[in-house]
């Protein structure tokens, strides 16, 4: 596709649950980020990924939370043991990979409710 | 750590008239990018405009200006004309030149309505 393509769109689990969440990026975009946004409030940094690996990952607010981007195109956000408190919308970003390159390219996200 | 600072929760406009949405910043690099993203209820952060600091001139795009102000560290958004359309929240950001790709940086927002 043409956009940044997140799933699913919402996604409801009973506390202490396994979710993931997918991202499918900008074809050639080798830079993807993953930000957290609860309600009413700005987007806050979980990780970013150059190609496969994880260039800066200090925003994971906690080991139940890790990612992956094992080809270097999708990535997948795994939240274990979810606590209400993991409710928010994940969003997900895309760039070009290389120096001095500005602009973010944003899927819709998915919102996560944790019951 | 770099920090965004939009103080204002919230502004009203009225359709055609022009309003300015205010945001501070707070870094001790020279260089750096700084964005104003919009957000309509479908969550889609879109990008509305973008200054690099070592530009003198103020970033334009159609309706929206930007007046950056970089030994005071800040970068107000104004929209001319208002439209019914541009009605969302509206979040200021900063990205630094050091390395590639790194992280963006977002104030908390500040929800704009447009009155007819």
């Amino acid at each position: 596709g043409a956009g940044v393509s997140q799933t699913p769109s919402n996604k409801v689990t009973e506390k202490g649950k396994y979710v993931e969440l997918r991202c499918d990026p900008i074809s050639g975009h080798t830079a993807l980020y993953w930000y957290r946004q609860s309600l009413g409030q700005g987007p806050e940094f979980l990780i970013y990924f150059q190609g496969t690996g994880a260039a800066d990952d200090s925003g994971l607010p906690n080991d139940r939370f890790f990612a992956v981007r094992p080809e270097g195109s999708v990535s997948t956000l795994k939240i274990q043991r979810t606590e209400r408190g993991d409710s928010a919308v994940y969003l997900c970003a895309s760039s070009l990979g290389g120096a001095k390159v500005g602009e973010l390219f944003f899927g819709e996200g998915s919102r996560l409710t944790v019951l | 750590a770099q920090t965004v600072t939009q103080s204002q929760p919230e502004m009203s406009v009225q359709e055609a008239e022009t309003v300015t949405l205010s945001c501070t910043y707070d870094t001790s690099e020279s260089d750096y990018y700084l964005f104003w993203y919009k957000q309509p209820p479908s969550r889609q952060m879109i990008l509305v405009i973008r200054q690099e600091a070592y530009k003198q001139q103020n970033a334009t795009e159609n309706r929206f200006s930007v007046n950056f102000q970089k030994a005071a560290k800040s970068f107000s958004l104004k929209i001319s004309d208002s439209q019914l359309g541009d009605a969302a929240m509206y979040f200021c950001a900063y990205r630094s030149f050091t390395g590639a790709n790194s992280k963006l940086t977002f104030g908390k927002g500040i929800t704009l309505s447009v009155r007819p």
